[in-house]
């Protein structure tokens, strides 16, 4: 079966400071894919990145960037320089075959001014 | 390019009621997803469509809930009756292909007194 635990419940940061989400995830699958979302408090899920079993590469993208690592099974992700606009409840989900998403259970980030 | 659409964005209803949901997928999306997000969890997959068939709806509580994808295109899902545990956010996604990454709807806030 596959799982995907995010530990951290709620985070709260200063705006400025540089933060990271947890992510460690179990699957039994050889090809599989990652993916990081934003839930604002509008409600719609935010697509963020998409990572696939075989590109361990690490990934920036303006103030975001993603460390994937097989060896511990987790896809981290970054957020440098936060700012208060970056307040809301992040997913980290996983899929195999079939493409059907499990997702974790969500880390709150609070951005204070 | 427009996203999914959901309506409506929300909706009280008494127990035992009935209630459905409409989803317009991204244009040319042959993918559909219904999801249930229950406050303070990661979203949970109810059912996939691939066009207007059923691919996956292993997880879909078939003695009130029941979902169509009629010409491939738009669908409905839709709980008779409701019960109190039906409270939650439902959302839409759509991808091109079944193995593409997934985009969301705003969802539809369901409240069940």
């Amino acid at each position: 079966a596959q799982k995907v635990t995010q530990a951290q419940t709620e985070i709260s940061v200063v705006e400025k400071e540089d933060v990271t989400l947890d992510c460690v995830y179990e699957t039994r699958d050889t090809t599989y894919y990652l993916f990081w979302y934003k839930q604002p408090p509008s409600g719609e899920l935010v697509f963020l990145i998409r990572r696939n079993s075989f590109d361990e590469q690490n990934e920036i993208s303006g103030r975001y960037s993603w460390n994937f690592q097989k060896s511990t099974s987790s896809f981290n992700f970054t957020i440098t320089a936060s700012q208060v606009v970056d307040s809301a409840v992040y997913f980290c989900a996983l899929s195999g075959w079939g493409n059907k998403l499990v997702f974790g259970a969500g880390t709150i980030l609070r951005v204070k001014s | 390019e427009a996203g999914v659409a959901q309506s409506p964005r929300y909706k009280i209803i008494e127990k035992r009621q009935s209630v459905a949901f409409w989803c317009n997928p991204i244009s040319g999306h042959a993918t559909l997803y219904w999801y249930q997000q229950i406050l303070g969890q990661g979203p949970k997959l109810l059912i996939q469509f691939q066009n207007n068939g059923v691919v996956d709806d292993s997880q879909l509580p078939k003695d009130r809930f029941s979902a169509e994808r009629l010409k491939g295109v738009d669908s409905t899902l839709k709980i008779q009756p409701a019960k109190l545990e039906d409270s939650a956010v439902y959302l839409c996604a759509s991808s091109p292909t079944p193995t593409d990454t997934q985009y969301f709807g705003p969802g539809t806030r369901l409240t069940v007194l």
